[in-house]
């Protein structure tokens, strides 16, 4: 079946534009992830969905950062007024359930570029 | 705040050799770690999931350890072929948050 998919894969925003980051996760998937990786550097955390509900955000890096799931199936992740320590590709994972030890599937990423 | 180390930040073998990669963290009260590969311009691929209570996974050539005690995590890739070339993330679950802690990754090349 069909993995993780994101759009768009590559953006390029000017610094202050908004943008949105959009996530398909594999369906059904109940839980749904949300990473920020910086070149060179591992993923970091920056929220949780359990269906439509945000149980964790505590990664968001500032209040410029906005996500939803308001279906509970895709999620979006906004950034108002980008600035450029916000470039890094921003990957999505969901998994099947709840339960904490389950394998994350991942998508291809988005890589977002603020000039 | 649980942190995950790995070393080295990158290593280069001819093939056919087996090789450790290194991963450790500073929080014992893990629920799981994880083993990810990641090709470039591509996301993360699941290799080995080790449960709190076990000591190792396999799959195929490829082998993780966990000591929790001690906080360390091993990656074995046994007689490495070129097609091994990735990067590798450890990546430890804190408690029963799921979300994943994450190495800054061991980037391997592996030469004809």
């Amino acid at each position: 079946g069909a993995g993780v998919s994101q759009s768009p894969r590559y953006k390029v925003a000017k610094r202050g534009q908004d943008v949105a980051l959009r996530c398909d996760p594999i369906s059904g998937h109940v839980s749904l992830f949300w990473y920020q990786q910086a070149l060179g550097q591992g993923p970091e955390f920056l929220t949780y969905f359990q269906n439509e509900a945000q149980l964790d955000k505590s990664g968001l890096p500032s209040d410029r950062f906005f996500a939803e799931r308001p279906e509970g199936s895709v999620s979006t992740l906004k950034i108002q007024r980008t600035q450029q320590e916000d470039s890094a590709v921003y990957l999505c994972a969901s998994s099947e359930s709840t339960s904490p030890g389950e394998t994350q599937y991942f998508g291809p990423g988005t890589r977002l570029l603020v000039l | 705040k649980q942190e995950v180390t790995q070393i080295p930040a990158a290593l280069s073998v001819p093939e056919g050799e087996n090789l450790v990669l290194n991963c450790s963290f500073t929080d014992s009260a893990i629920y799981n770690l994880q083993w990810f590969r990641q090709d470039p311009g591509k996301g993360l691929t699941s290799l080995l999931l080790i449960q709190s209570s076990q000591r190792e996974q396999t799959s195929g050539r490829l082998n993780a350890s966990l000591d929790k005690s001690s906080g360390r995590s091993t990656l074995y890739i046994a007689a490495s072929q070129p097609g091994d070339s990735a990067t590798y993330l450890c990546a430890a679950v804190p408690g029963n948050t799921g979300k994943l802690i994450f190495g800054q990754g061991t980037t391997l090349q592996v030469k004809p």
